[in-house]
């Protein structure tokens, strides 16, 4: 399976910042997510984008195929925001290979 | 439309044993894969199935199997459990292998090997 490194490990915000995590691929991929995952331990997917850009309300993700690297942006971050991001993803195998996750704590 | 349930929620077992672990797939989805996660890290991908057959193993010895029925939900099995067990299983399913609409994961089952 292919190499995810996520950036930055630990991200501490105050409530309202903005937010930028990133994803690097070793290899090409035709499957990526990024998951939130909560403290139950459920993966929420949060975005399917294998290329291009996506917004779903305070959150939007862009991917750069050619460039194998994916960027999550929280903007006017609440608390509840808080918790572990994972991006992952697949080339031919189907073996959803997942980063180590970047974790998010926001500050009231 | 349901999502993907998984059963127990947790389970302690001691080393030795053998433990069973459910999961039922979204409606509509043919293919479900099952994840360990370890206490601080990435989810690994142990296997997948689709049309109740493994198309993809990952690295994990043969005591992982697993099985898919025809309505598609899938059983993970593991044998003479091990401390290193100890972790949440995660099982997530999709339609055509993950193509076009990515994988929907379940809450997982926490087992703890003692």
């Amino acid at each position: 399976g292919i190499q995810v490194e996520q950036s930055p490990p630990d991200l501490i915000l105050q409530e309202g910042a903005n937010s930028t995590l990133r994803c690097n691929f070793s290899d090409s991929v035709n499957n990526l997510q990024w998951f939130h995952q909560n403290p139950w331990g459920q993966l929420i997917n949060l975005f399917y984008i294998p290329s291009g850009t996506k917004q779903n309300g305070r959150l939007s993700a862009t991917t750069v195929a050619t460039e194998r690297y994916s960027l999550l942006y929280i903007s006017s971050s609440q608390t509840t925001d808080s918790g572990v991001y994972f991006c992952a993803g697949f080339n031919n195998d189907y073996k959803l290979s997942f980063g180590a996750g970047t974790t998010v704590t926001v500050r009231a | 439309e349901t999502g993907v349930t998984q059963s127990p929620t947790h389970l302690i077992k001691t080393r030795g044993q053998q433990v069973t672990l459910r999961c039922s797939s979204q409606s509509g989805h043919n293919t479900v894969s099952w994840y360990q996660q370890a206490l601080g890290q990435g989810p690994q991908f142990i296997f997948q199935y689709y049309r109740e057959e493994e198309n993809g193993r990952g690295n994990f010895p043969p005591r992982f199997s697993g099985l898919q029925f025809p309505n598609y939900s899938s059983e993970l099995n593991v044998n003479a459990l091990e401390l290193d067990d100890s972790a949440l299983y995660l099982c997530a399913s999709s339609s055509a292998g993950g193509v076009n609409y990515g994988y929907t994961f379940g809450s997982g089952t926490r087992l703890t090997v003692v």
